[in-house]
């Protein structure tokens, strides 16, 4: 079975410039969640999606990040403009809830390393 | 608030010897806890969870954590730890009532030869 895919895997981009990240989650999974990791701050929850439908944004920096789940098998993370602040990798996960309100075990993408000059 | 603490930023074992990887957590009643692994340029993979079932749970490459409730403790352990170990390993809460999973900041395992 194919797991989480994220593309690009690897972005470099300059300061201003709009950068879209793109993740398609595990066939039957309902949420979905990315996650930003860096050296100073770790893993940092930005957004998680159930159903298509963004549940808590509230981990998402400014108002320059933006996340989209149009269907179940596609999402993108938006960052525009970008800044050299938000060089990390970025990791799409998705999962099904082992009950309900409750995540289960999360599936990884391989993540997408963006360094913005 | 739900939180992890992983008590060792980095630990340095010999091939052969114990593994213990320390984690606290604070949480509501009966979290779901896990620990996973993140080799270099990888995503994270799943080791091993609890799920308010068995206090010892077993994992994967001969892994596993006891959770106690008393120590609000999740602690990782393997018998003998093999070169193929070193990664950073991370433990995370998914508290009851909710979706989120809170990772904690990440522990590093070297294996010397």
């Amino acid at each position: 079975d194919a797991g989480v895919i994220q593309s690009p895997r690897h972005e470099v981009t300059e300061m201003g410039q709009e950068v879209t990240l793109r993740c398609k989650p595990i066939s039957g999974h309902n949420s979905l969640f990315w996650y930003r990791q860096t050296m100073m701050r770790g893993l940092e929850l930005l957004i998680y999606f159930n159903n298509n439908v963004p549940i808590d944004d509230s981990g998402m920096p400014e108002d320059r990040f933006s996340a989209k789940m149009p269907n179940a098998s596609f999402s993108t993370l938006k960052i525009q403009p970008s800044e050299p602040r938000d060089s990390a990798v970025y990791f799409c996960a998705s999962s099904l809830p082992v009950a309900p309100w409750r995540s289960g075990e999360l599936f990884f993408g391989e993540g997408s390393r963006l360094t913005v000059l | 608030a739900q939180s992890v603490t992983q008590l060792d930023s980095h630990v340095s074992v010999s091939e052969g010897t114990p593994v213990l990887l320390r984690c606290n957590y604070s949480s509501s009643y009966s979290p779901s806890l896990f620990w996973y692994v993140q080799h270099p340029n990888k995503g994270l993979q799943l080791l091993l969870k609890y799920t308010s079932a068995a206090t010892l749970v077993k994992g994967i490459n001969g892994f596993e954590a006891e959770f106690k409730k008393s120590e609000t403790s999740f602690h990782l352990t393997k018998p003998s730890a093999h070169m193929s170990d070193a990664a950073e390993y991370f433990c995370a809460v998914s508290p009851t009532g909710g979706f989120k999973t809170i990772f904690g900041a990440g522990t590093r395992l070297f294996v010397k030869a």
